[in-house]
């Protein structure tokens, strides 16, 4: 199974900052990389697909973008409700795998 | 728009047969895969499998032997089986809609705790 590494692990921010976080495959993935964000107590929320197509309804302030075995979320001006963890998730094979999730906390 | 609603037995035994059933409302049914993510208290995301409109699955190899996927097009829901539960398997299970892959719609979840 392809594994996915996120880093880093968790992070502290404050609102209006910018972050990255990046998601390293085991192998080389075709352009079938996906973001979500989940907020705790509710589902996943699909945030960036195709490793960098806005889902419909999602903020432009979540962009992806990488290649071949890393990628990377960033999220340009931090927001009071962006504070979750962003997990990240191949379909480019089966088994489907995702990261361990990246935390990110008010600072 | 497409909304999944889920339901299922909340409390296992160990041993016991883990079933979920998911609904699939507001929107097509076929042309899509359908799939099943848990998720262990405190922990992270796992791909259980999927099953398409017309009963085409595929299963994650760590749970292969004792997972098993339907599919009532008619009723336009889907359900999963697991067996032999153990404490392990406690987790929150979600369905959830397979774009291309990528996961775009999710029901809201089912906590599945397994005690004696």
């Amino acid at each position: 199974a392809i594994q996915l590494t996120q880093s880093p692990s968790s992070l502290a921010a404050s609102v209006g900052d910018k972050i990255t976080i990046t998601c390293r495959a085991s192998q080389v993935l075709r352009s079938a990389v996906a973001w979500y964000q989940q907020i705790p107590g509710k589902a996943p929320k699909l945030l960036i697909y195709d490793v960098s197509e806005l889902e419909s309804g999602v903020s432009s302030r979540f962009s992806g973008s990488g290649s071949g075995t890393e990628f990377v979320l960033s999220i340009s001006s931090l927001q009071p409700e962006d504070f979750a963890t962003y997990y990240c998730q191949q379909y480019s094979d089966y088994p489907r795998t995702f990261g361990r999730g990246t935390t990110v906390d008010i600072k | 728009q497409v909304q999944l609603q889920q339901w299922g037995a909340g409390l296992l035994k160990p041993s016991e047969t883990l079933s979920l059933t998911c609904a699939v409302s507001g929107g097509s049914f076929s042309g899509h895969y359908w799939s099943w993510v848990r998720q262990p208290p405190g922990k992270g995301l796992e791909w259980i499998g999927e099953i398409s409109h017309r009963g085409s699955i595929n299963i994650s190899p760590s749970l292969q032997s004792r997972v098993s996927m339907s599919v009532d097009t008619s009723a336009k829901q889907f359900s999963l089986r697991l067996t032999s539960v153990t404490a392990a398997d406690t987790a929150v299970y979600y369905c959830a809609r397979a774009g291309w892959g990528n996961l775009d719609i999710w029901g809201r979840g089912t906590q599945v705790s397994v005690s004696s």
